[in-house]
């Protein structure tokens, strides 16, 4: 079955932090893999798109990893700021008839 | 560029009326996606459209649910009659895809604000 499934559900970090999200797939075959920002009671902001054959992809202070082999992505944020608070959504294009599946997302907070 | 634009950005209905939710992508775009988000079951993708043409319905709940694109600068999402448990944020994106890969969907999409349906 294709799934995307994102961890932490939630985390909060102080200001100036760095850290991590992870998201893993079972999607087959693949197609690409996109990280989203969206702050909340707005449309999702695309932060990264990256293909079978890309490994990492940076926007600003976002730097998004893709492992094909062991089909896992993360997204790293350096030096958090409290804009950084959104629910960050991986979204994976691909299985039979290339369907676009969705994480439930990671929600972020930061604190001062 | 003025962004995606949806109208209206609320819409509050009775059980059974007809809704439409109105899309204009941002200009020079050839593809146009309709996405529902609840809490419940997160975003979804319900349908797109390149050059004007539906390319996956897949993801269109049932026959309650139809979406048009007359022309490149204008979509509608109409659900008859509506159900409480269509209540949702409904976005619309936009994006110029390239080549001949549409069904891969590998281009930048930017989202309108969305429009916040209620059902009662």
């Amino acid at each position: 079955k294709n799934q995307v499934e994102q961890s932490p559900q939630s985390l909060i970090i102080l200001e100036g932090k760095n850290c991590t999200l992870q998201c893993n797939y079972t999607v087959s075959p693949f197609s690409n893999l996109r990280w989203y920002k969206q702050d909340t009671g707005r449309g999702p902001v695309s932060l990264t798109i990256m293909t079978f054959s890309e490994n990492t992809k940076s926007n600003g202070r976002y730097t998004a990893t893709l492992d094909a082999d062991t089909k896992q992505s993360s997204l790293h944020i350096t030096a958090s700021q409290l804009s950084d608070s959104a629910s960050y959504i991986c979204v994976v294009r691909g299985g039979g008839g290339f369907k676009t599946i969705f994480g439930a997302g990671t929600r972020l907070f930061v604190k001062a | 560029d003025a962004g995606v634009i949806q109208s209206p950005r609320h819409e509050v209905t009775e059980m059974g009326q007809e809704v439409t939710l109105r899309c204009k992508p941002i200009s020079g775009h050839n593809s146009l996606f309709w996405y529902r988000q609840t809490m419940m079951r997160g975003l979804e993708l319900l349908i797109y459209f390149n050059n004007n043409v539906p390319i996956d319905d897949s993801g269109m709940p049932e026959d309650r649910f139809s979406a048009k694109m007359p022309n490149a600068s204008f979509s509608t999402l109409k659900i008859q009659p509506s159900e409480p448990r269509d209540s949702a944020v409904y976005f619309c994106a936009s994006s110029l895809m390239v080549g001949d890969r549409a069904f891969e969907n590998r281009e930048t999409q930017y989202f309108g604000p969305g429009t916040r349906l209620l059902v009662l």
